[in-house]
């Protein structure tokens, strides 16, 4: 069965240090991966997602995401953070071929310090 | 901007009523997906609709259910409220053929639902 952690639970930077958000998953081949962001009274909005080829897959607001297959694992980064970025990030996964249902790890709380 | 808007905002109901939560979707998103989020979880699927039909459903129990409308409107369908329905209620409209995973989905701000 698929599965998604997100080891951190919740996350301090300083703004315009860096970040990396980590997820790791369990499936048996390559699945569908993405990236979310939820800010308080607003929907969970798309950074990114990894279906196949390029491993680093660019997405919105600066954010990146790189996927290894060997380690399972398919981190977010972004170089400099902004105190707009503090939000929820949720990592998802999905089965090509079972394509209704997402697992979404339970979140990365990321606070920014000024 | 998503177009995704999610009525009510918040809802109390006690234990055993049944609830209703809907959601606009975008025009031209012949898909909708819900969503149940527990506070301090991620969400969790429940179902998804497609041009008015079922299209697929997570382990979420019978006295769950939905209605697509043609008009881009749908709605969840809680019964017999029980303790643990107490979450936000997400719903996901895209596009795209049959609604699979790779159609980014839009998601709404959802409906926050406690049960006393």
């Amino acid at each position: 069965a698929q599965s998604v952690t997100q080891p951190d639970i919740h996350i301090t930077v300083s703004e315009g240090a860096s970040l990396e958000l980590r997820c790791n998953y369990s499936y048996g081949a390559t699945p569908y991966l993405f990236w979310y962001v939820q800010s308080p009274g607003q929907g969970l909005q798309l950074l990114l997602k990894y279906f196949s080829g390029d491993t680093l897959v660019q997405g919105i607001k600066g954010f990146e995401a790189e996927f290894k297959r060997s380690q399972s694992s398919f981190n977010l980064r972004k170089p400099s953070v902004h105190w707009s970025d503090a939000a929820e990030y949720f990592c998802a996964v999905g089965a090509p071929g079972n394509n209704r249902k997402l697992i979404w790890g339970l979140g990365t709380s990321l606070a920014v310090n000024p | 901007e998503t177009g995704v808007t999610q009525s009510p905002t918040h809802l109390i109901k006690t234990r055993g009523q049944q609830v209703t939560l809907r959601c606009s979707s975008q025009s031209g998103h012949n898909t909708v997906s819900w969503y149940q989020q527990a506070l301090g979880q991620g969400p969790q699927f429940i179902f998804q609709y497609y041009r008015e039909e079922e299209n697929g459903r997570g382990n979420f129990p019978p006295r769950f259910s939905g209605l697509q409308f043609p008009n881009y409107s749908s709605e969840l369908n809680v019964n017999a409220l029980e303790l643990d329905d107490s979450a936000l209620y997400l719903c996901a409209s895209s596009t795209g053929l049959a609604g699979g995973l790779t159609d980014t989905q839009y998601f709404g701000p959802g409906t926050r639902l406690t049960v006393l």
